[in-house]
């Protein structure tokens, strides 16, 4: 069964470096997604990409971070300067043409650690 | 979006049916409802979406009412592996998911 990727499954960084979080979402998807959970905390929605541009994005999503779909198959976001509340786990979604509301495939994650 | 209401915790046995119900009297037409399930460390994954009447599928089953204001999800005959938190959405296409803190499932042996 095809599934979402993510890379690397845990980051550590220094506040104040970039970080990029790696995603292949499954690969006849064509909505991405970039959402983060905070240890104890609800799952956050951060921003949404279709046809190379922002759909939509949350208030967390200010100018620090960035997302980019680099070739045809990855799809990341950048940190820009970390601090240290953006310890989460970061997961990547996508949704496919045969797409049914509400209905993303979520990856196992990446846990950046910011110190 | 409409919000969602959901019990914070359940407990069962295995081989039990469980039911969690879900408010959201806020539903707008054109939303459809939801449900995740997330283990510790996993991204949430889809479990079954309807619009109203009942949908079943080989996990569970989802019933809704003709006011849609509320949901319920079914899980037959639960295992050790269903304990995990279970999250009922309210979602309008491809828009991004608004997750609640949903519901604890503990099945206990």
């Amino acid at each position: 069964e095809p599934e979402v990727t993510q890379t690397p499954s845990h980051q550590v960084t220094q506040m104040g470096q970039e970080v990029i979080l790696r995603c292949v979402p499954i690969s006849n998807h064509l909505y991405f997604y970039w959402y983060r959970q905070i240890l104890g905390q609800k799952v956050e929605f951060l921003v949404s990409f279709y046809n190379n541009e922002i759909s939509e994005k949350s208030e967390i999503f200010d100018d620090q971070f960035s997302v980019e779909r680099p070739d045809g198959s990855n799809f990341t976001l950048k940190i820009r300067s970390t601090k240290l509340e953006d310890s989460a786990m970061y997961f990547c979604a996508s949704s496919g043409l045969t797409y049914r509301s509400g209905e993303q495939y979520f990856g196992p994650g990446t846990r950046l650690t910011v110190t | 979006l409409a919000k969602t209401t959901q019990p914070i915790s359940m407990d069962s046995y295995e081989g039990q049916e469980v039911n969690i119900t879900c408010s959201h009297n806020n539903i707008a037409t054109n939303d459809y409802i939801t449900w995740y399930q997330q283990f510790p460390s996993q991204g949430p994954r889809f479990i079954i979406q309807g619009y109203k009447t009942k949908v079943t599928n080989e996990v569970a089953s989802l019933f809704i009412p003709a006011d849609r204001k509320s949901s319920t999800l079914s899980l037959p005959r639960v295992s050790l592996s269903d304990t995990a938190v279970y999250y009922c959405l309210v979602a309008t296409g491809r828009r991004a998911l608004t997750f609640g803190s949903g519901t604890r499932l503990q099945v206990q042996p």
